[in-house]
C-alpha cells in the first residue's frame, strides 16, 4: 500500500525548533519530488516547501530562511527542519508526493 | 506567486444535480514542457486532501467518472455530473506549474 507517515509534531515555544519526518512506503520515493503542505485548522492549504528528486529545494516566502527541507532516499524519508518558529506556523503539516499521495498530517502548535 | 481564485466559495447543491467550480489563475499555467499542471483536490473534515483531477482533465485512479475537469491557460472548471452524499467537503484547485505551488481558497460544497 502506498503510504506517507508524518511524525515529529508537537507543542513548541515561540523561537523554538522542530524536525518533522515523513516516511514513504509502497513506492520508490527517489523518483518523485516531495512537498510539505500546511493547513491552519479551518483554513486553506499552503505549500511551504518542496524538494525535487534532484535535490533542488523550494520554500514559501513565509518560511524562507527558517525552514530547511531535505531527503534521504536510502531511508525513504523526507524531513522538514523548522527553526525560529512563530505563532503563525501553528498548523497541521502534511507530507505529499505531489500531489497524489498524502500523509495524515502532524500538528505543530507554537505557543508559550 | 501565482494566485488561484475559486468561485463560488460556497455552493449549496442538491443530491443528483450537477455542480461546478471555477478556478482562475493570475497567469498562464502552461509549463515549458507543454503540460498544464492544474489539479483539483477534495478534502473532508479531519482528512487530508485527496487528488481528483490532474493536468486539467485527467482523473486520478479510483475517482468516479462523474468528476470531470476542463479549461486551458488561466481558466479551469471542475464539474460533478450528479452530486452524491460523499461529495460534500471542500474542493481546492492547485497549480504545480511554477514554484511555489499554490492552492485556491477552497470551495465548500454542502447539501
Amino acid at each position: 500500500e502506498v503510504q506517507l507517515l508524518e511524525s515529529g509534531g508537537g507543542l513548541v515555544q515561540p523561537g523554538g525548533s522542530l524536525r518533522l519526518s515523513c516516511a514513504a512506503s509502497g513506492f520508490d520515493m527517489s523518483n518523485f519530488a516531495m512537498s510539505w503542505v500546511r493547513q491552519v485548522p479551518g483554513k486553506g492549504l499552503e505549500c511551504v516547501s518542496a524538494i525535487k528528486n534532484s535535490g533542488k529545494t523550494y520554500y514559501a516566502d513565509s518560511v524562507q530562511g527558517r525552514f530547511h527541507i531535505s531527503r534521504d532516499d536510502s531511508r525513504a524519508t523526507v524531513y522538514l527542519e523548522m527553526n525560529n518558529l512563530k505563532g503563525e506556523d501553528t498548523a497541521v503539516y502534511y507530507c505529499a508526493s505531489p500531489y497524489s499521495v498524502w500523509g495524515q498530517g502532524t500538528l505543530v502548535t507554537v505557543s508559550s | 506567486d501565482i494566485v488561484l481564485t475559486q468561485t463560488p466559495l460556497s455552493s449549496p447543491v442538491t443530491l443528483g444535480q450537477p455542480a461546478s467550480i471555477s478556478c482562475r489563475s493570475s497567469q498562464s499555467l502552461v509549463h515549458s514542457d507543454g503540460n498544464t499542471y492544474l489539479s483539483w483536490l477534495h478534502q473532508r473534515p479531519g482528512q487530508p486532501p485527496r487528488l481528483l483531477i490532474y493536468k486539467i482533465s485527467e482523473r486520478f485512479s479510483g475517482v468516479p467518472d462523474r468528476f470531470s475537469g476542463s479549461g486551458a491557460g488561466t481558466d479551469f472548471t471542475l464539474r460533478i455530473s450528479r452530486v452524491e452524499p460523499e461529495d460534500v467537503g471542500i474542493y481546492y484547485c492547485l497549480q504545480a506549474t511554477k514554484f511555489p505551488h499554490t492552492f485556491g481558497q477552497g470551495t465548500k460544497l454542502e447539501i
